[in-house]
């Protein structure tokens, strides 16, 4: 069951803030968020685990509520260099070791 | 740079046709994974190779095939392609596998197949 990423898409003014949520219907282990630019391979940005930390570095940080199988990414006073599409990974706990990827957040920063 | 390498960059080649592409892992990494990504789509997940054998398989043609050498790196074959297959195919990798506790993927720049 792929995990449902919203909003679809969002554009942002330089300087604002976003969020971007990952729910799913399954119980998790784990969440994982990653960035791809256009044309380019996605890159990781953090992992969240069962019973773990918020986790963030610079001013992307990420939650996972493990009662609501919920993940949300917080991206602060963004910046160009922030826009691509977001995906969130997510590893059920019938651990059968494969992320099973939403369908990703297009995010637009403009100047 | 991930320091995952794929090749070819790109390929372009005719229905039916049958085509291999090579993944070289980051040093030290022992799992290599495969996904698919079609045109402003989200990643499929393909297959997963553990050190050489098979640890997970995601919605894989019957057509796709692949598999990790002795020395770690992997190759995806397609065969019997259709129009349908044109995508960017990625590999990926690990030090350890998903239910380690979690690892960070490593994604290479990707293979661009082209079927006409």
């Amino acid at each position: 069951q792929q995990p449902v990423q919203s909003p679809q898409a969002v554009i942002l003014r330089e300087g604002e803030d976003a969020v971007i949520n990952c729910s799913s219907s399954k119980a998790l282990y784990s969440v994982h968020w990653y960035r791809q630019k256009h044309g380019e391979a996605p890159v990781f940005l953090m992992i969240l685990l069962k019973g773990g930390e918020q986790k963030g570095h610079d001013k992307i940080s990420a939650s996972f509520n493990e009662k609501k199988q919920q993940s949300s990414l917080y991206l602060t006073a963004s910046q160009l260099s922030y826009s691509g599409t977001y995906f969130c990974g997510t590893e059920g706990m019938d651990s059968n070791y494969q992320l099973i990827w939403g369908a990703g957040t297009k995010l637009i920063i403009k100047p | 740079d991930s320091g995952v390498t794929q090749t070819p960059k790109h390929l372009i080649t005719a229905t039916g046709q049958r085509v291999t592409l090579r993944c070289s892992p980051r040093s030290g990494d022992l799992s290599v994974y495969w996904y698919q990504q079609s045109l402003d789509q989200g990643l499929q997940f393909l297959i997963q190779y553990y050190n050489g054998e098979e640890r997970a398989k995601g919605n894989i043609l019957e057509r796709f095939s692949a598999q990790q050498f002795p020395d770690l790196h992997s190759e995806l074959n397609l065969s019997s392609l259709e129009l349908g297959d044109s995508a960017l195919y990625f590999c990926a990798s690990s030090v350890g596998f998903m239910g380690q506790g979690a690892r960070e993927q490593y994604f290479g720049p990707g293979t661009r197949l082209t079927v006409t």
